[in-house]
């Protein structure tokens, strides 16, 4: 089945403790992306790539890391944990942008930071 | 002004009805997506428009550039399209901007 599978779904975690939140499709695509939640701001691109080895920047950067060693897999990296980045967090993949293909979503990770 | 306006921000309909929702932007785009997002939390892409119109089943999405505008219509109206329908543009470097999503509900 055609998916793309984040890991953890739900994840409590304290100030300051570094964290990975893994992302990972089966469809070959070259375009992965990460995006967060929150109520009434909606979604917000955190950063993209266009393949391996290939990171760009989204809207709301600060405070996250990744990296794209593999076409398959794409984690998100809170290297210092902060209040402010308790969300709902997306990732999603898709052919390259302009090739007519939309995006398949992952289910979600629900971070909370204490 | 955000660069994503989408109206209206809740619809309630009764089954059977025709349903419109609109989004407008203020920048270039290459592309445009409507997501549907249901109440467990999951995202799945509707459609991707560049120009024109595409219809999957009861949905059609149609898209003016011109005008910068497009719009979701989902024909004959079921409960089980009760979901957050949220549009989103794609600009030059595939980043993505997101409107702040309708919420709609159909009632039996």
């Amino acid at each position: 089945e055609a998916q793309v599978t984040q890991n953890p779904r739900y994840l409590i975690t304290v100030t300051g403790k570094k964290l990975t939140v893994t992302c990972s499709q089966n469809m070959n695509h070259e375009y992965m992306s990460w995006y967060r939640q929150d109520p009434g701001l909606g979604l917000r691109q955190i950063y993209y790539s266009m393949n391996v080895e290939v990171t760009d920047k989204g809207d709301v950067p600060e405070g996250y890391k990744v990296s794209r060693k593999e076409k398959r897999n794409f984690p998100l990296i809170l290297e210092s944990p902060s209040p402010n980045q308790t969300s709902l967090y997306f990732c999603a993949s898709g052919t390259r942008p302009g090739q007519g293909g939309g995006y398949t979503f992952g289910s979600g990770t629900r971070l909370t930071v204490v | 002004k955000n660069e994503v306006e989408q109206s209206p921000q809740n619809l309630t309909a009764q089954e059977g009805e025709f349903i419109t929702i609109n989004c407008s932007y203020s920048v270039g785009i290459s592309a445009l997506h409507w997501l549907q997002q249901h109440p467990g939390g999951g995202i799945v892409s509707l459609f991707m428009l560049s120009s024109g119109k595409k219809k999957h089943g009861r949905l059609i999405a149609t898209i003016n550039i011109q005008e910068k505008h497009s719009s979701l219509h989902i024909t004959a109206s079921h409960p089980r399209d009760s979901a957050v329908y949220i549009c989103a543009v794609e600009t030059s470097g595939s980043r993505l901007t997101f409107g702040e999503g309708t919420q709609l509900t159909v009632n039996p």
